[in-house]
């Protein structure tokens, strides 16, 4: 069974603060890595895509891939409010079936 | 916009009834997919369709059954469903070489209460 897995939640930052969100993932063979951020009653938007080890910067966000970890993390620096939402990680092993998790809840105060 | 639409918004339906979901996508792409969100859980792939051929049947019930006459249309036809089929039906596209290895764009979805 292919699972990503992430902390539910919620997550508490004062606006301003680095936010950091982790996923684990257990496909070795994953090859394909997202966040999604999605707003309460809303669909999910992408945000973030990454494809090799390291780190990929757009704006505030910052994704972290580590393969041998099978691990997956998304850092939004200076937080604010407008952040607040769910993040959903999804990992592509190939194919067509992209597995996610079930979302962390961020919560940034004001 | 996400440039993929979907219709209704919402839907209220018996279990006895059956209606369809719609959805559009004007991006060009050529994988269509859909997704139920329930509560507290993980998003379900539920079938895909690449070039309007059906790739992917994550075991869905037949009560369920999709339709995909062109790349740029989908629908779902429901008919006999069930209370726990209540959930947020998402559909998404994407414009996939092989791999599926490219980003997916979500409509704003469909909130299904079956009663």
């Amino acid at each position: 069974q292919k699972e990503v897995e992430q902390n539910s939640g919620p997550l508490s930052v004062p606006e301003g603060a680095i936010a950091s969100l982790n996923c684990t993932y257990s496909d070795r063979g994953s090859q394909s890595f997202f966040w999604y951020r999605q707003y309460s009653g809303k669909s999910p938007e992408l945000i973030m895509s990454i494809y090799s080890n390291g780190d990929k910067e757009d704006g505030r966000f910052t994704a972290q891939l580590n393969k041998a970890s099978q691990y997956v993390s998304l850092l939004i620096r200076d937080s604010q409010p407008s952040d607040s939402a769910t993040y959903l990680c999804a990992v592509n092993a190939g194919g067509f079936k992209t597995i996610f998790g079930a979302g962390t809840r961020l919560f940034v105060k004001a | 916009e996400t440039g993929v639409t979907q219709t209704p918004r919402h839907l209220v339906m018996g279990m006895t009834n059956k209606k369809s979901l719609k959805c559009e996508q004007h991006l060009g792409h050529n994988a269509m997919y859909w997704y139920k969100q329930s509560a507290k859980k993980p998003l379900e792939l539920m079938f895909v369709y690449n070039f309007k051929e059906q790739t992917e049947n994550n075991s869905v019930p037949s009560r369920f059954s999709p339709e995909c006459p062109n790349s740029s249309h989908l629908f779902l036809h429901l008919h006999t469903l069930q209370p726990e089929d209540s959930a947020l039906y998402l559909c998404a596209s994407s414009q996939d070489r092989d791999r599926g290895d490219t980003e997916a764009f979500f409509g704003q979805g469909t909130r299904l209460t079956v009663v």
